[in-house]
């Protein structure tokens, strides 16, 4: 099984500064299957980004993924009050695993 | 759209069936999941089964005591939960990963307690 590390666990930002999360992967990951997701409380996960680097629709520009192998990342260039959730990657081309979530919050 | 009915209140060791009806589309050609997640937790994968229903994949937690089912037909997933635990306790998803883009139900909500 593919294990999942997000970091950091948690995330403490102002408004309008830029947010890097990672997501680092146990064994080299198909980036066509390699998704992130934000979720807020009472809510179902949304797609932000699939296939590594492509913004799901009506997903903002400031939202960006990249990486490849085991390493991949998801920025948000200048955070909007919006943007304070919890974020998880997840890859599925080896049976499906989840990591274990970054949250982003106000500092 | 996914929409998953059939959550709710029920004891240890009772039973619970779980549904999962898409709209706007036809489920037939998609591999269906069930995720889910306890309060204040991550994502947990539970089980898949594939198009027509010949092949279906558990999580070690709720295998043997978990069913996953399709009827294509009525373009439903189930989800049938025989032997809950305290520990079943948690929102359940319905997904599929078939597409480019995964989607997602709105979940419900299922509470094992006495």
């Amino acid at each position: 099984e593919i294990v999942l590390t997000q970091s950091p666990g948690t995330l403490s930002l102002s408004p309008g500064e830029r947010a890097a999360l990672s997501c680092r992967a146990s064994q080299d990951i198909n980036i066509n299957y390699l998704v992130w997701y934000q979720q807020k409380p009472g809510q179902a996960p949304r797609v932000l980004i699939f296939g590594a680097s492509n913004r799901a629709t009506g997903i903002p520009d400031r939202f960006s993924g990249s990486g490849s192998g085991t390493d991949f990342t998801l920025t948000i260039s200048r955070l909007e009050p919006e943007d304070f959730a919890v974020y998880y990657c997840q890859q599925y081309g080896d049976s499906l695993t989840f990591g274990g979530g970054t949250k982003v919050e106000i500092k | 759209q996914l929409v998953e009915s059939g959550g709710g209140l029920v004891r240890p060791g009772g039973s619970l069936r779980l549904s999962c009806a898409a709209s706007g589309f036809t489920l037939d050609t998609y591999w269906m999941h069930w995720v889910r997640q306890v309060s204040g937790g991550g994502l947990v994968w539970v089980s898949r089964i594939n198009t027509d229903g010949s092949d279906t994949t558990y999580a070690g937690s709720v295998k043997g005591r978990f069913i996953i089912s399709r009827d294509n037909t009525k373009n439903t997933l189930y989800l049938q939960m025989n032997s809950l635990r305290p520990e079943d306790t948690a929102v359940y998803y319905c997904a599929s990963f078939t597409a480019m883009v995964p989607i997602w139900g709105q979940g419900t909500l299922v509470t094992v307690s006495s």
